[in-house]
Protein backbone atom coordinates (compact mmCIF):
# COMPACT_ATOMS: atom_id res chain seq x y z
CA UNK A 1 0.00 0.00 0.00
CA UNK A 2 0.73 3.87 -0.54
CA UNK A 3 0.54 6.02 2.20
CA UNK A 4 2.00 9.38 2.73
CA UNK A 5 2.48 10.84 6.42
CA UNK A 6 2.55 14.83 7.75
CA UNK A 7 3.29 14.65 11.05
CA UNK A 8 2.90 18.18 11.35
CA UNK A 9 -0.68 18.92 11.46
CA UNK A 10 0.06 22.79 11.83
CA UNK A 11 3.21 25.23 12.16
CA UNK A 12 3.51 28.70 13.38
CA UNK A 13 6.40 30.90 13.01
CA UNK A 14 7.28 34.13 12.70
CA UNK A 15 8.56 36.41 9.49
CA UNK A 16 11.73 35.67 8.42
CA UNK A 17 12.12 32.29 10.30
CA UNK A 18 13.18 29.25 8.58
CA UNK A 19 10.67 26.53 8.62
CA UNK A 20 11.08 22.77 7.44
CA UNK A 21 8.05 20.46 6.53
CA UNK A 22 7.92 16.66 7.15
CA UNK A 23 6.79 14.40 4.74
CA UNK A 24 7.57 10.61 5.61
CA UNK A 25 6.02 8.11 2.20
CA UNK A 26 5.31 4.54 2.31
CA UNK A 27 5.72 2.49 -1.18
CA UNK A 28 6.57 -0.90 -2.59
CA UNK A 29 6.92 0.25 -6.16
CA UNK A 30 10.81 1.15 -6.79
CA UNK A 31 9.82 3.93 -9.22
CA UNK A 32 7.47 6.59 -7.91
CA UNK A 33 7.41 10.26 -7.46
CA UNK A 34 7.01 12.35 -4.87
CA UNK A 35 5.49 16.20 -4.72
CA UNK A 36 4.69 19.60 -3.10
CA UNK A 37 1.46 20.91 -3.43
CA UNK A 38 0.82 24.38 -1.69
CA UNK A 39 -2.78 25.58 -0.89
CA UNK A 40 -3.55 29.10 -0.38
CA UNK A 41 -6.29 30.48 1.92
CA UNK A 42 -8.15 31.39 -1.56
CA UNK A 43 -8.49 26.93 -2.06
CA UNK A 44 -6.26 26.31 -5.14
CA UNK A 45 -3.84 23.80 -5.43
CA UNK A 46 -1.17 24.83 -6.89
CA UNK A 47 2.26 22.71 -8.06
CA UNK A 48 5.16 23.25 -6.33
CA UNK A 49 7.57 20.36 -6.91
CA UNK A 50 7.94 16.74 -8.82
CA UNK A 51 11.22 14.35 -8.25
CA UNK A 52 11.62 10.93 -9.13
CA UNK A 53 12.75 8.18 -7.11
CA UNK A 54 16.16 8.06 -8.75
CA UNK A 55 16.79 11.69 -8.67
CA UNK A 56 17.98 12.08 -4.64
CA UNK A 57 19.82 15.56 -5.82
CA UNK A 58 18.62 17.98 -3.36
CA UNK A 59 16.45 21.16 -5.27
CA UNK A 60 16.74 24.73 -4.89
CA UNK A 61 13.85 27.32 -5.64
CA UNK A 62 14.28 30.90 -4.20
CA UNK A 63 13.95 30.60 -0.85
CA UNK A 64 12.25 26.87 -1.39
CA UNK A 65 14.40 24.11 -1.26
CA UNK A 66 13.35 20.04 -0.89
CA UNK A 67 15.59 17.05 0.82
CA UNK A 68 14.75 13.75 -0.89
CA UNK A 69 16.15 11.16 1.52
CA UNK A 70 15.92 7.93 -0.01
CA UNK A 71 16.97 5.72 3.06
CA UNK A 72 14.41 7.45 5.57
CA UNK A 73 11.39 7.59 3.08
CA UNK A 74 11.37 11.16 3.70
CA UNK A 75 10.64 13.81 1.21
CA UNK A 76 11.15 17.23 3.26
CA UNK A 77 10.83 20.79 2.53
CA UNK A 78 12.29 24.38 3.64
CA UNK A 79 11.46 27.62 3.29
CA UNK A 80 13.92 29.50 4.15
CA UNK A 81 13.82 33.42 5.73
CA UNK A 82 10.54 32.81 5.37
CA UNK A 83 7.34 35.24 4.34
CA UNK A 84 3.58 36.09 5.47
CA UNK A 85 2.81 35.28 2.04
CA UNK A 86 3.96 31.79 2.42
CA UNK A 87 1.07 31.12 4.91
CA UNK A 88 -0.78 28.21 3.05
CA UNK A 89 -1.61 24.64 3.65
CA UNK A 90 1.20 22.65 2.08
CA UNK A 91 0.69 18.85 1.17
CA UNK A 92 3.25 16.17 -0.08
CA UNK A 93 1.89 13.83 -2.64
CA UNK A 94 2.83 10.19 -4.24
CA UNK A 95 2.09 8.55 -7.30
CA UNK A 96 3.65 5.08 -8.20
CA UNK A 97 4.70 4.02 -11.34
CA UNK A 98 2.53 1.10 -11.38
CA UNK A 99 -0.43 2.94 -9.78
CA UNK A 100 -3.54 2.85 -12.30
CA UNK A 101 -3.34 5.93 -13.80
CA UNK A 102 -1.36 8.28 -12.22
CA UNK A 103 -3.66 8.65 -9.10
CA UNK A 104 -1.53 11.35 -6.44
CA UNK A 105 -1.67 9.67 -2.98
CA UNK A 106 -2.19 12.88 -0.50
CA UNK A 107 -0.74 13.57 3.32
CA UNK A 108 -2.94 15.44 5.67
CA UNK A 109 -1.06 18.70 4.99
CA UNK A 110 0.50 20.98 7.01
CA UNK A 111 -1.03 24.22 8.08
CA UNK A 112 1.61 27.17 8.12
CA UNK A 113 1.07 30.13 9.11
CA UNK A 114 3.89 33.20 9.11
CA UNK A 115 2.88 35.64 11.53
CA UNK A 116 4.56 38.81 10.51
CA UNK B 1 -3.69 30.48 -12.86
CA UNK B 2 -3.09 27.05 -13.83
CA UNK B 3 -5.21 26.84 -16.74
CA UNK B 4 -7.67 24.24 -15.15
CA UNK B 5 -11.19 25.83 -15.66
CA UNK B 6 -14.04 24.52 -13.52
CA UNK B 7 -17.47 25.60 -12.78
CA UNK B 8 -19.28 26.40 -10.77
CA UNK B 9 -17.18 28.23 -7.77
CA UNK B 10 -20.08 27.65 -5.16
CA UNK B 11 -22.67 25.38 -5.12
CA UNK B 12 -25.51 24.84 -2.15
CA UNK B 13 -27.97 22.29 -3.01
CA UNK B 14 -30.30 20.12 -0.84
CA UNK B 15 -30.07 16.53 0.51
CA UNK B 16 -31.69 13.90 -2.61
CA UNK B 17 -30.72 16.73 -4.78
CA UNK B 18 -28.07 15.63 -7.73
CA UNK B 19 -25.71 18.21 -9.21
CA UNK B 20 -23.48 18.44 -12.15
CA UNK B 21 -19.69 19.80 -11.77
CA UNK B 22 -17.85 21.02 -15.15
CA UNK B 23 -14.20 21.14 -15.69
CA UNK B 24 -11.83 22.17 -18.79
CA UNK B 25 -8.75 20.70 -18.64
CA UNK B 26 -5.47 23.12 -19.79
CA UNK B 27 -4.89 23.39 -23.59
CA UNK B 28 -2.38 19.61 -24.76
CA UNK B 29 -3.85 17.57 -21.72
CA UNK B 30 -5.52 15.05 -22.37
CA UNK B 31 -6.14 13.55 -18.60
CA UNK B 32 -8.52 14.56 -16.35
CA UNK B 33 -8.94 13.93 -12.42
CA UNK B 34 -11.44 14.64 -9.89
CA UNK B 35 -10.85 14.49 -5.98
CA UNK B 36 -12.58 15.36 -2.89
CA UNK B 37 -11.65 17.24 -0.27
CA UNK B 38 -12.78 17.02 2.85
CA UNK B 39 -12.19 17.74 6.87
CA UNK B 40 -12.37 14.23 7.65
CA UNK B 41 -10.86 12.29 4.35
CA UNK B 42 -9.09 14.61 2.98
CA UNK B 43 -8.16 15.03 -0.34
CA UNK B 44 -8.85 11.86 -1.91
CA UNK B 45 -8.92 10.77 -5.61
CA UNK B 46 -12.41 9.87 -6.99
CA UNK B 47 -11.36 9.02 -10.75
CA UNK B 48 -9.37 9.73 -14.12
CA UNK B 49 -9.89 9.95 -17.56
CA UNK B 50 -7.89 9.99 -20.05
CA UNK B 51 -8.91 11.02 -24.09
CA UNK B 52 -12.84 10.04 -23.34
CA UNK B 53 -11.92 6.76 -21.77
CA UNK B 54 -11.82 5.96 -17.93
CA UNK B 55 -8.32 5.02 -16.82
CA UNK B 56 -8.13 4.62 -13.51
CA UNK B 57 -10.81 4.81 -10.48
CA UNK B 58 -10.14 5.55 -6.72
CA UNK B 59 -12.86 5.34 -4.07
CA UNK B 60 -15.70 6.38 -6.21
CA UNK B 61 -19.25 6.57 -4.35
CA UNK B 62 -22.06 4.59 -6.71
CA UNK B 63 -23.87 7.75 -6.63
CA UNK B 64 -21.18 9.83 -8.22
CA UNK B 65 -20.41 9.01 -11.83
CA UNK B 66 -18.03 10.75 -14.48
CA UNK B 67 -17.61 11.37 -17.89
CA UNK B 68 -15.16 13.00 -20.38
CA UNK B 69 -16.34 14.58 -23.62
CA UNK B 70 -14.87 14.39 -27.63
CA UNK B 71 -13.64 18.32 -26.38
CA UNK B 72 -11.69 16.70 -23.93
CA UNK B 73 -13.74 18.70 -20.94
CA UNK B 74 -15.34 16.66 -17.87
CA UNK B 75 -17.88 16.76 -16.06
CA UNK B 76 -18.97 14.90 -12.84
CA UNK B 77 -22.54 13.66 -11.58
CA UNK B 78 -22.99 14.06 -8.05
CA UNK B 79 -26.47 12.16 -7.45
CA UNK B 80 -28.61 11.29 -4.16
CA UNK B 81 -26.56 14.05 -2.35
CA UNK B 82 -26.51 13.14 1.45
CA UNK B 83 -24.83 15.83 3.90
CA UNK B 84 -21.07 14.00 3.81
CA UNK B 85 -20.75 14.65 0.25
CA UNK B 86 -20.30 18.24 0.96
CA UNK B 87 -16.38 18.73 -0.01
CA UNK B 88 -14.21 20.73 -2.29
CA UNK B 89 -14.14 18.94 -5.42
CA UNK B 90 -11.09 19.72 -7.28
CA UNK B 91 -10.39 18.80 -10.90
CA UNK B 92 -7.11 18.36 -12.43
CA UNK B 93 -5.03 17.66 -15.88
CA UNK B 94 -2.03 16.03 -17.08
CA UNK B 95 -1.03 15.89 -20.47
CA UNK B 96 -0.58 12.04 -20.44
CA UNK B 97 -2.59 9.03 -19.33
CA UNK B 98 -0.71 9.24 -15.78
CA UNK B 99 1.54 6.79 -15.62
CA UNK B 100 3.39 8.98 -12.92
CA UNK B 101 5.76 10.76 -15.18
CA UNK B 102 3.19 13.23 -15.39
CA UNK B 103 2.53 16.36 -13.17
CA UNK B 104 -1.60 17.27 -12.58
CA UNK B 105 -1.89 20.74 -12.74
CA UNK B 106 -5.41 21.97 -10.96
CA UNK B 107 -8.19 23.48 -10.66
CA UNK B 108 -9.68 26.59 -8.56
CA UNK B 109 -12.29 23.70 -6.98
CA UNK B 110 -15.94 23.81 -6.57
CA UNK B 111 -17.13 24.02 -3.08
CA UNK B 112 -20.31 21.70 -2.56
CA UNK B 113 -22.36 22.62 0.32
CA UNK B 114 -25.40 19.90 1.31
CA UNK B 115 -28.07 21.44 3.49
Amino acid sequence: AQKVTQAQTEISVVEKEDVTLDCVYETRDTTYYLFWYKQPPSGELVFLIRRNSFDEQNEISGRYSWNFQKSTSSFNFTITASQVVDSAVYFCALSGVYNQGGKLIFGQGTELSVKP
Amino acid sequence: DSGVTQTPKHLITATGQRVTLRCSPRSGDLSVYWYQQSLDQGLQFLIQYYNGEERAKGNILERFSAQQFPDLHSELNLSSLELGDSALYFCASSVGAGVSTDTQYFGPGTRLTVL
